[in-house]
């Protein structure tokens, strides 16, 4: 079945360090890919999608590039603040085939320290 | 905003017990679906719905059974709670493929 592989369960950084959060994915058809966002005591929220190979989706700072070569969308922020502190999921979604299911993978939490 | 609310928010069952999860949403949305979230998996689905009196089986949806008597609601129900099952629950409901999650039910089984 699908699937989503983030490699950092963790990432610890100091205010305006870059960010980098690695996401692959393993799909049979042409998946959508999600970027999603939690805050402590919320539910996840979208942060940004993307559709298409090459497609850059962004938002809030944060972007990410849906690559189909090399089956990645790795998260990405130039300067990080303290209020990103949270857990950050990637994910898909293969709608193609008429399959309606979202397939997380295991988060990230990200630590900013002032 | 899309909405969705879910109760209770925290809860803690007994092994064997019976424990029902409630979801509602003002969205309108037809899909909805219940995850699971354990550190170290992330969320996983357990079940999911796209309309009415039908649901679907997710990818862990063993021990676990939903009800969606209307378009608003979506339950979940643990009919024997185990030890495992300890987690945090999230419902959601979807649109324009983006999901809309509630703010999730802490769930301990002793």
């Amino acid at each position: 079945g699908d699937s989503v592989t983030q490699t950092e369960g963790q990432v610890a950084l100091s205010e305006e360090d870059f960010l980098t959060i690695h996401c692959n994915y393993s799909a049979s058809g042409y998946p959508t890919l999600f970027w999603y966002v939690q805050y402590p005591g919320e539910g996840p929220q979208l942060l940004f999608r993307a559709s298409r190979d090459k497609e850059k989706g962004s938002s809030r700072g944060f972007e990410a590039t849906y690559d189909k070569g090399t089956t990645s969308f790795h998260l990405r922020k130039a300067s990080v603040q303290e209020s990103d502190s949270a857990v950050y999921y990637c994910a898909l979604s293969d709608q193609g085939t008429g399959n309606y299911k979202y397939v997380f993978g295991a988060g990230t939490r990200l630590k900013v320290i002032a | 905003e899309a909405a969705v609310t879910q109760s209770p928010r925290s809860k803690v069952a007994v092994t064997g017990g019976k424990v029902t999860l409630s979801c509602h949403q003002t969205n309108n949305h037809d899909y909805m679906y219940w995850y699971r979230q354990d550190t170290g998996h992330g969320l996983r689905l357990i079940h999911y719905s796209y309309v009415a009196d039908s649901t679907e089986k997710g990818d862990i949806p063993d021990g676990y059974k939903a009800s969606r008597p209307s378009q608003e609601n979506f339950s979940l129900i643990l009919e024997l709670a185990s030890l495992s099952q300890t987690a945090v629950y999230f419902c959601a409901s979807r649109t324009a493929n983006t999901l809309y999650f509630g703010a999730g039910t802490r769930l301990s089984v002793l």
